[in-house]
């Protein structure tokens, strides 16, 4: 079993609807980070949190740590929001561990 | 200020090759981890680097190696290529532990 899972793996939707992405991981973290890759391959990091909840513009991000899960939440969604999105671990001694990511793709 | 900059970004080698990559962190990031991205195996950890020192280094064959200087700047180098090589390599710096990571764009190496 893989240490972090994300769901869904690919996901379109229609711009203006609310997103959610998950992860679910099975390991003890310091913290997790939400990143995304457009196509390209250029990452960027959208949130690191360790509790609680975190905003920044339309992105949201949850954890809960006794339940070892995070999600990522997009609200008013735009086709610029496209990308992939990577759930990554960070266990200690800065090793990452990354989820497998979702492919978002919005559609105008 | 100045992002993490790779070099190059794009490079085409062929088997049995050896290859360098080069990745400058911010300015002031001590830490500098690497990463291969593959379609079948996604984002996975090659080795990270502190102020020179590996502190921890992902399951990859002794072929990968890298290496950090006294001004943060890394270079990753893979020896005797394999077809199975080809992929996007991606670094990452950090300020420090448990910091925010910030990526670089990428080399993307192919294997012929």
């Amino acid at each position: 079993k893989n240490e972090v899972e994300q769901s869904p793996q690919n996901l379109t939707a229609q711009e203006g609807e609310f997103i959610t992405i998950n992860c679910s991981y099975s390991v003890g973290i310091s913290a997790l980070h939400w990143l995304q890759q457009h196509p390209g391959g250029g990452i960027v990091s959208l949130f690191m949190l360790s509790s609680g909840k975190k905003k920044h513009g339309r992105l949201i991000a949850t954890i809960n740590i006794q339940e070892k899960h995070s999600s990522l939440h997009i609200t008013a969604s735009h086709p610029r929001d496209s990308a992939v999105y990577i759930c990554s671990l960070i266990q200690g001694a800065q090793k990452l561990v990354f989820g497998q990511g979702t492919r978002l793709t919005i559609n105008p | 200020k100045a992002g993490v900059t790779q070099t190059p970004r794009y490079l085409i080698k062929t088997r049995g090759q050896q290859v360098t990559l080069s990745c400058s962190p911010i300015s002031g990031h001590r830490s500098v981890s690497w990463y291969q991205q593959t379609p079948g195996q996604g984002l996975q950890f090659l080795f990270e680097y502190f102020s020179e020192t590996q502190r921890n280094k992902g399951n990859f064959p002794g072929r990968f190696s890298g290496r950090q200087f006294s001004n943060s700047r890394s270079e990753m180098n893979v020896s005797t290529l394999e077809l199975g090589d080809s992929a996007l390599y991606l670094c990452a710096s950090r300020l420090g532990v448990d910091t925010e990571a910030f990526f670089g764009q990428g080399t993307r190496l192919t294997v012929v």
